[in-house]
């Protein structure tokens, strides 16, 4: 089936470690995004990209680092630096470059705990 | 920034009744659309309503769009209790490669 892959779906991290957040898309897109959702809040947007090997920050892009090798995985990094990281991850993409006209498909989402 | 904001916050129905949350946006706009999350999951697209067209429909959604007033409104008819989910506005801007979501509305609804 088509669709946006994520992965794990809980993540613990302990303080000053980096971890990975995994998203993987297997519907041709060629923008794909990153959004954080705190509780009982709307999204942020941390990150996206049009299209392989370029990407922009979004919002919120302090403390996060991410790559585009290929057209189908946009991991997102969360660094020591960012020093509030609990929160929902949301990985979504979009047919083209212009997401402003476009439904975007969201995967399931990742929740990352700091202990 | 945040573009859309939704109201209410939270609303609380009981099945079969109608719910209607709203939208409002601050500058102009090519399209909005609504989506849906339920608890824990990732979020659904629902309809999208461009600035030409003042009112949609899709099964039990009907989905309208003011443009003069910056708003715009979802109304769910005969709710029922799978309908129980946060609904989210997003707004699109020709020539930005995003959306803009808002903070949603909490949908509860009992049997």
């Amino acid at each position: 089936d088509g669709g946006i892959t994520q992965s794990p779906k809980y993540l613990f991290r302990k303080e000053g470690q980096n971890v990975t957040l995994s998203c993987e898309q297997n519907l041709n897109h060629d923008a794909m995004y990153w959004y954080r959702q705190d509780p009982g809040q709307g999204l942020r947007l941390i990150y996206y990209s049009q299209i392989v090997n370029d990407f922009q920050k979004g919002d919120i892009a302090e403390g996060y680092s991410v790559s585009r090798e290929k057209k189908e995985s946009f991991p997102l990094t969360v660094t020591s630096a960012q020093k509030n990281p609990t929160a929902f991850y949301l990985c979504a993409s979009t047919t083209s470059t212009g997401a402003w006209g476009n439904t975007i498909y969201f995967g399931e989402g990742s929740w990352l705990t700091v202990v | 920034s945040q573009q859309g904001e939704e109201d209410p916050q939270a609303l609380s129905i009981q099945e079969g009744e109608n719910a209607t949350m709203n939208c409002s946006y601050k500058t102009s706009i090519n399209n909005l659309q609504w989506y849906r999350q339920n608890s824990g999951r990732g979020l659904v697209h629902l309809i999208l309503i461009r600035s030409n067209e003042r009112e949609k429909h899709s099964g039990r959604l009907r989905v309208t769009l003011d443009t003069s007033k910056k708003s715009s409104s979802l109304l769910i008819t005969a709710s029922r209790a799978a309908d129980t989910a946060s609904y989210f506005c997003a707004t699109g801007i020709s020539g930005y490669s995003t959306l803009t979501f808002g903070k949603g509305t909490m949908l509860l609804v009992s049997p």
